[in-house]
């Protein structure tokens, strides 16, 4: 079956650095997507991975290899806005999009 | 408006009542998901839409029925609602069809069946 695996909940201090992995087991591999969803809203884009190596977006880097089944999310500079569920999301060889079920940052000052 | 709306915002339902869930988008996108999400569970595809005139099932298709008349709308139907359909409904679309592009989501309807 296909299966993507995230931590549930992690917790970080404002102004640090936190790394949120993701492991994933699917039919195929046509890219993998980081999420932000705020508690109460709709997720919003983050960041897309189809090669191995890693992505930077200002304070957001998410890097993937694909020989590992394996992503993480990078966040530095960590502010309380940050505190949301982070999704991971990997299109499969049907290009379906296969979702883990998201980590909860809590970010305390 | 800007994006993808979702109607209702929130909604209490008796079981066995019908109910039906709208999606518009004004973006033009071609392709349009519908969602449910449950504590400690992904997202999980009810059915999806690649363009005006089709649908497809997704993961958790039963007891769904969706219809595709035009580009912007995209409702999904509830024919005799059940408690285990208490969820949080999120409404999607893509540019392209087939998963190729970044998913934008709806503000989400969630729903209670009692």
């Amino acid at each position: 079956g296909q299966n993507i695996d995230q931590p549930t909940e992690m917790t970080a201090t404002e102004g640090a650095i936190v790394q949120i992995n993701c492991t994933y087991q699917t039919s195929g591999f046509n890219g993998l997507f980081w999420y932000q969803q705020h508690a109460g809203e709709a997720p919003t884009f983050l960041s897309y991975n189809v090669l191995d190596g890693l992505e930077e977006k200002g304070r957001f880097s998410s890097f993937l290899s694909r020989s590992k089944g394996y992503s993480y999310l990078l966040l530095k500079e960590l502010q309380m806005k940050d505190s949301a569920s982070y999704l991971c999301a990997v299109r499969d060889s049907n290009y379906q999009l296969i979702w883990g079920a998201g980590t909860k940052l809590i970010i305390k000052p | 408006i800007a994006g993808i709306t979702q109607a209702p915002t929130s909604q209490i339902l008796a079981a066995g009542r019908r109910m039906t869930l709208r999606c518009t988008q004004d973006m033009r996108h071609n392709a349009m998901y519908w969602y449910r999400q449950d504590l400690g569970l992904g997202l999980r595809l009810i059915h999806y839409s690649n363009t005006a005139g089709t649908t497809g099932k997704g993961e958790v298709p039963d007891g769904y029925s969706v219809s595709r008349a035009n580009t912007d709308d995209f409702p999904l139907t509830l024919a005799s609602a059940v408690p285990s359909q208490t969820s949080v409904y999120f409404c999607a679309s893509t540019e392209r069809g087939g998963g190729a592009d970044t998913q934008y989501f709806g503000p989400g309807t969630r729903l209670t069946v009692l």
